[in-house]
C-alpha cells in the first residue's frame, strides 16, 4: 500500500540556521506530494505541493522537490524563524484517489 | 478567509459512552473527510463523504463509527461506544472537488479526544 515515512522528531534548531526535514514514499500510482504545517492551536495548512517528478513546491521560504528516483520529497528552508515552529506533515495522494496518506508529522522549535 | 471548524476542541468522554464530533466544512465544497492521529502515530484516513454518502472508507471505519450531514452545513462523526483506542486527534477536511492531482484540502483544528 501506501506509505510516508519522514524524519523523527522533534527536532530543535537556532533562528536563521538551515532546516531540512526528510520524507520519503511508497506509492502504488502515481503520486502527489504535500507538506501540510500545523501551528499551535489551529487546523493543518497546506504549505506547498509538487503533482510530477522533478517540480519544486515553494512557499513561505520552504522549499521541497519531487524526487521520482530517490521517492523523496524532502522540506527545506534556508534560515528558519521562530514563527516556524510548528509540526510539519508530509503526505501524498494518488490522482483519482481521494484520501490522503500521511506521515507521523515532526514537530519542529525553533530558538531565538 | 473560509475555514473548516470544529467542535468541541477537547471532549473527555466514559469508554462505552457515544460522542459525536462536529465540523463546519467551507460553505462551497462538496467533499468531506475525516482524519484521526493517535499520539506519536501517523494522521490515518477514516472516511471520505461526497452527495450524500460515503464514497470511501478505511478499515478502521467499522461499524461503530458512522457520519451525517443532517443539516446542509454541519459534518458530524459519531463513535457508537467509544473505546480507549479511540483516544485521537480527528481532523475534519473538505476539499472543493474531488482529489485530482495537488487539489487541497482544507483541515478544521481538530478535535482530541479522550476516552477514560
Amino acid at each position: 500500500g501506501d506509505s510516508v515515512t519522514q524524519m523523527e522528531g522533534p527536532v530543535t534548531l537556532s533562528e536563521e540556521a538551515f532546516l531540512t526535514i526528510n520524507c520519503t514514499y511508497t506509492a502504488t500510482g502515481y503520486p502527489s506530494l504535500f507538506w501540510y504545517v500545523q501551528y499551535p492551536g489551529e487546523g493543518l495548512q497546506l504549505l506547498l505541493k509538487a503533482t510530477k517528478a522533478d517540480d519544486k513546491g515553494s512557499n513561505k521560504g520552504f522549499e521541497a522537490t519531487y524526487r521520482k528516483e530517490t521517492t523523496s520529497f524532502h522540506l527545506e528552508k534556508g534560515s528558519v524563524q521562530v514563527s516556524d515552529s510548528a509540526v510539519y506533515f508530509c503526505a501524498l495522494t494518488i490522482f483519482g484517489n481521494e484520501k490522503l496518506t500521511f506521515g507521523t508529522g515532526t514537530r519542529l522549535t525553533i530558538i531565538p | 478567509e473560509p475555514e473548516v471548524t470544529q467542535t468541541p476542541s477537547h471532549q473527555v468522554t466514559q469508554m462505552g459512552q457515544e460522542v459525536i464530533l462536529r465540523c463546519v466544512p467551507i460553505s462551497n465544497h462538496l467533499y468531506f473527510y475525516w482524519y484521526r492521529q493517535i499520539l506519536g502515530q501517523k494522521v490515518e484516513f477514516l472516511v471520505s463523504f461526497y452527495n450524500n454518502e460515503i464514497s470511501e472508507k478505511s478499515e478502521i471505519f467499522d461499524d461503530q463509527f458512522s457520519v451525517e450531514r443532517p443539516d446542509g452545513s454541519n459534518f458530524t462523526l459519531k463513535i457508537r461506544s467509544t473505546k480507549l483506542e479511540d483516544s485521537a486527534m480527528y481532523f475534519c477536511a473538505s476539499r472543493n472537488r474531488q482529489g485530482a492531482s495537488g487539489t487541497e484540502a482544507f483541515f478544521g483544528q481538530g478535535t482530541r479526544l479522550t476516552v477514560v
